[in-house]
């Protein structure tokens, strides 16, 4: 049974517009959530993290938002461009003596067209 | 830093070899995971290594499964019989500690026919 789960497979966006990639989770024992980005032929690199103490965190054109009570993140991406195009991997990881160990959910395939 | 280096890029071979792949983790890190991509179950933890011992290798199938860490710069995962089912990407990735530092290696397409 998945832990964390991206219902959408796939995303297609204009570029200049905003992206949003949706990721539901079951453990309320997950204090921590990444966002990975994987280009085809290449491993998956982090590209933001929210602790679950806060609601939001931003980093440039991509933000984090986290619904504790929902158990619902989403990632924001303003404005989109073609570069972001990606497959984006929603992440999660207890406390504790399991800190080191991130669960993947099944990933979200974005396609910015210009 | 050259990163997580895992060998071969491809490996294309017949159901019921054996199959060794391999993983340099990036030095100093004390952190060795084993991931599998696939399309219907995307990214699936299979075993983690911290200081080279195993701590969590529930995520791992089947017997057929196995993974060592000898030492600090290098890990394999070995399938022995592989069956067709076993085609995925397989990832490894390293880290210092915590679950914001993985650093993946550009994994290995395996095929099994």
């Amino acid at each position: 049974d998945q832990q964390v789960k991206q219902n959408s497979p796939s995303l297609s966006v204009q570029e200049g517009r905003i992206s949003i990639l949706n990721c539901d989770y079951t453990n309320s024992m997950f204090d921590y959530f990444l966002w990975y980005k994987k280009y085809p032929a290449e491993g998956p690199t982090f590209l933001i993290s929210i602790s679950s103490i806060k609601d939001k965190n931003e980093d440039g054109r991509f933000t984090v938002f986290l619904n504790k009570s929902a158990k619902h993140l989403s990632l924001h991406i303003v404005p989109s461009q073609p570069g972001d195009s990606a497959v984006y991997f929603c992440a999660a990881s207890e406390g504790g003596t399991s800190y080191d160990k991130v669960i993947f959910g099944p990933g979200t395939s974005l396609s910015v067209i210009p | 830093d050259a990163g997580v280096i895992q060998s071969p890029r491809h490996e294309v071979t017949e159901m019921g070899q054996e199959v060794t792949l391999r993983c340099k983790p990036i030095s100093g890190h004390d952190y060795l995971f084993w991931y599998r991509q696939t399309m219907m179950r995307g990214l699936e933890l299979l075993i983690y290594f911290n200081n080279n011992v195993p701590i969590d290798d529930s995520g791992m199938p089947e017997d057929r499964f196995s993974a060592k860490m000898p030492n600090a710069s290098f890990s394999t995962l070995k399938i022995q019989p592989s069956e067709p089912r076993d085609s995925a990407v397989y990832f490894c990735a390293s880290s210092l500690s915590g679950p914001y530092g993985y650093t993946f290696g550009s994994g290995t397409r395996l095929t099994v026919v």
